[in-house]
C-alpha cells in the first residue's frame, strides 16, 4: 500500500532561521512527488514536482530535492509569510494517478 | 481564467438531508477529482473523473455520487448526511500535459450535525 509520512508535525522558526521539511513515501512505480502549501482556509497550493531521484527544484526561498526513498523541502532564510501547512504527495506510474497525501508540516515562522 | 472554483464555501445540513457540491474549472483540464479533508487524516479521494462521461471510485467513496457531463463541471453529490461526513472538501483538476499537478479550488467546509 502507498503510504507517504510528513515530519515534523510541526515546526516553529524564527525569521532567518533555515531548516528542512521531510516527506518519506513506500510507493512501487513512483511517477511524481509533489509539494504543496496549503494556508488555512484555502486549497492546496501547488509549489512543486519531481520525478527522479537526484532531481532538485527551487523557488524563492525553497527548495525541493528527491531521493529514492524521501524527499526534503530545505527553508533557507524563512520570512513570517512562509508560514504554511506543507503538503507531500505521490503518484504511482499506473492507471489514472492518484495522489497519495501525507498529513502535512505546519510551519510556523515568527518575527 | 478563474481556475477551480467551489460552492458553496461553506453548509450546514441536518443527517439525511441530501445536497450537491458544485466544482468547475475552466482550464479544460481532462481530470477531476474530489477530496476529502480531516484532522490527521490528510487529503483522502473520493472520486475522481478522467473526461466527461467517465468517473471511478476513490479511496473513500461511499455515501458520495458524482457525475460528469461536461469537461468544465464535476458536482458530488451527498445522498443522506451523516455526522461522519463533516469535513472540508475539494475539487481538483489536472492534466496529463501539465505533468499531473493538481490544482485546488477553495474548498467547501460541511457541517452535519
Amino acid at each position: 500500500e502507498d503510504q507517504v509520512t510528513q515530519s515534523p508535525e510541526a515546526l516553529r522558526l524564527q525569521e532567518g532561521e533555515s531548516s528542512s521539511l521531510n516527506c518519506s513515501y513506500t510507493v512501487s512505480g513512483l511517477r511524481g512527488l509533489f509539494w504543496y502549501r496549503q494556508d488555512p482556509g484555502k486549497g492546496p497550493e501547488f509549489l512543486f514536482t519531481l520525478y527522479s531521484a537526484g532531481e532538485e527544484k527551487e523557488k524563492e526561498r525553497l527548495k525541493a530535492t528527491l531521493t529514492k526513498k524521501e524527499s526534503f523541502l530545505h527553508i533557507t532564510a524563512p520570512k513570517p509569510e512562509d508560514s504554511a501547512t506543507y503538503l507531500c504527495a505521490v503518484i504511482r506510474d499506473t492507471g489514472f494517478q492518484k495522489l497519495v497525501f501525507g498529513t502535512g508540516t505546519r510551519l510556523l515562522v515568527s518575527p | 481564467n478563474a481556475g477551480v472554483t467551489q460552492t458553496p464555501k461553506f453548509q450546514v445540513l441536518k443527517t439525511g438531508q441530501s445536497m450537491t457540491l458544485q466544482c468547475a474549472q475552466d482550464m479544460n483540464h481532462e481530470y477531476m477529482s474530489w477530496y476529502r479533508q480531516d484532522p490527521g487524516m490528510g487529503l483522502r479521494l473520493i472520486h475522481y473523473s478522467v473526461g466527461a462521461g467517465i468517473t471511478d471510485q476513490g479511496e473513500v467513496p461511499n455515501g458520495y455520487n458524482v457525475s460528469r457531463s461536461t469537461t468544465e463541471d464535476f458536482p458530488l453529490r451527498l445522498l443522506s448526511a451523516a455526522p461522519s461526513q463533516t469535513s472540508v472538501y475539494f475539487c481538483a483538476s489536472s492534466t496529463q500535459q501539465g505533468g499531473y499537478e493538481q490544482y485546488f479550488g477553495p474548498g467547501t467546509r460541511l457541517t452535519v450535525t
